[in-house]
């Protein structure tokens, strides 16, 4: 059974551009949670999602960023017109239910650079 | 909203010491979460506990709900355990988003 995969698993794109990144959760999760992780400081929650709905999307800044889980394929998270400041490592996890009930899994994460 | 404390930010260990890292956090919770962040970047989630105290081979975590406290302990360290330790909390039931402390960068040195 495969873990998490994330990719591409460094990014680089130059301000204004979009990034795209990819999470497929292991088989049989269809919890999916995405973190970013800022240079020097601790990882935050971004957005929760089930197949096909948003559940939370509290911790997503309110522009340029959106997620979606569609009913077939990865989980696809969004930055569009990227700036410097979105330079971090961003960390996609999976689990089978809920994650307050059940071990949340991580992928190796994605680091996106911007120029 | 829960503040997640860990100490110390940074330690240096030498082969064979037991090691000891903490976690304190500020609201009552629904489970607790030690995660393993390895040089190259990746991340392993360790231990998931509610309470008591739970064991994997070198590894035992401890939680104690009423002092809003929990330890993580590994006995007869070795250098592959050097990596960043990081305390996850899920606040309250239904919760399902973590809250991360900054970590505990630990290096063990042979």
């Amino acid at each position: 059974n495969a873990g998490v995969m994330q990719n591409p698993r460094h990014l680089v794109r130059r301000r204004g551009q979009e990034a795209r990144l990819r999470c497929s959760p292991m088989k049989g999760h269809s919890h999916v949670y995405w973190y970013r992780q800022l240079p020097e400081e601790g990882l935050k929650f971004m957005v929760y999602l089930q197949k096909e709905n948003i559940i939370d999307e509290s911790g997503m800044p309110k522009e340029r960023f959106s997620a979606e889980f569609p009913k077939e394929g990865p989980s696809i998270l969004r930055i569009q017109q990227v700036v410097r400041g979105d330079s971090a490592a961003y960390f996609c996890a999976s689990s089978p239910r809920p994650g307050d009930t059940d071990t949340q899994y991580f992928g190796p994460g994605t680091r996106l650079t911007v120029l | 909203k829960n503040e997640v404390e860990q100490s110390p930010q940074n330690l240096t260990a030498q082969e064979g010491e037991f090691i000891t890292i903490n976690c304190s956090y500020s609201v009552g919770i629904s489970a607790l979460h030690w995660l393993q962040q390895h040089p190259g970047g990746g991340i392993v989630s360790l231990f998931m506990l509610s309470s008591g105290k739970k064991k994997h081979g070198r590894l035992i975590a401890t939680i104690n709900i009423q002092e809003k406290h929990s330890s993580l302990h590994i006995t007869a360290s070795h250098p592959r355990d050097s990596a960043v330790y990081i305390c996850a909390v899920n606040s309250g039931a239904g919760s399902y988003q973590l809250t991360f402390g900054k970590g505990t960068k630990l290096s063990v040195i042979p």
